[in-house]
């Protein structure tokens, strides 16, 4: 892997569906990846800062797991609602490469 | 505590014009990150600034500039311009430099070039 990328480009949920997306980037020369969530209209809102292999972080429905040494990472959203709806962005701070997003749509 | 802005939020120019967009970051953050976003691509990394100095620059060309003032406020300028250079330009600002800092994002510029 040379850049970030992200599966799958997009996502359509049932509201309540749980749902997972990966986030995969280079391994070597690894220092953090970050999770953004972008609404349309908004700012990109950070969800979390992953440094150490093995990191688990939760903020509410949403959690992420990383693996450095395999260079992935994975968004889990328990229980969609509508609101989830929006890009989810991955990115890794060495080379500042960002991931082109899944565009998650929840359906109420 | 007021979050990055982003001035102006719209611009519209011409080709061959050159225009300077500003940031000012959340009060006590020291580094400001620029990106573009054009439609079809992901965000990409323009330039790192800390500290008055520029610490990582992307891959684009030296129509792209920046600088950071002393009271963190940045300013991206972009001269010539093309076309291409439509975009969304987003800033970011975190505490310190460097890729373990949560970044937070401004509202952002839309550039449009006729």
């Amino acid at each position: 892997i040379l850049n970030v990328e992200q599966s799958p480009q997009s996502l359509h949920v049932q509201e309540g569906d749980s749902t997972n997306f990966t986030c995969s980037f280079p391994s070597s020369n690894f220092y953090a990846l970050h999770w953004y969530r972008w609404e349309t209209a908004k700012s990109p809102e950070a969800l979390f800062v992953m440094t150490l292999n093995g990191d688990e972080k939760k903020k509410g429905r949403i959690s992420a797991t990383l693996n450095t040494k395999e260079g992935y990472s994975y968004l889990y959203i328990k229980g969609s609602q509508p609101e989830d709806s929006a890009t989810y962005l991955c990115a890794e701070f060495n080379k500042f490469y960002f991931g082109s997003g899944t565009k998650l749509n929840v359906k109420p | 505590k007021a979050g990055v802005t982003q001035t102006p939020r719209y611009l519209i120019k011409t080709r061959g014009q050159q225009v300077t967009l500003s940031c000012s970051p959340i009060s006590g953050h020291r580094s400001v990150s620029w990106y573009q976003q054009t439609p079809g691509q992901g965000l990409q990394f323009l330039f790192e600034y800390f500290s008055e100095t520029q610490r990582n620059k992307g891959n684009f060309p030296g129509r792209f500039s920046g600088r950071q003032f002393s009271n963190s406020r940045s300013e991206m300028n972009v001269s010539t311009l093309e076309l291409g250079d439509s975009a969304l330009y987003l800033c970011a600002s975190s505490l310190d430099p460097g890729s373990t800092d949560t970044q937070y994002f401004g509202p952002g510029t839309r550039l449009t070039v006729l």
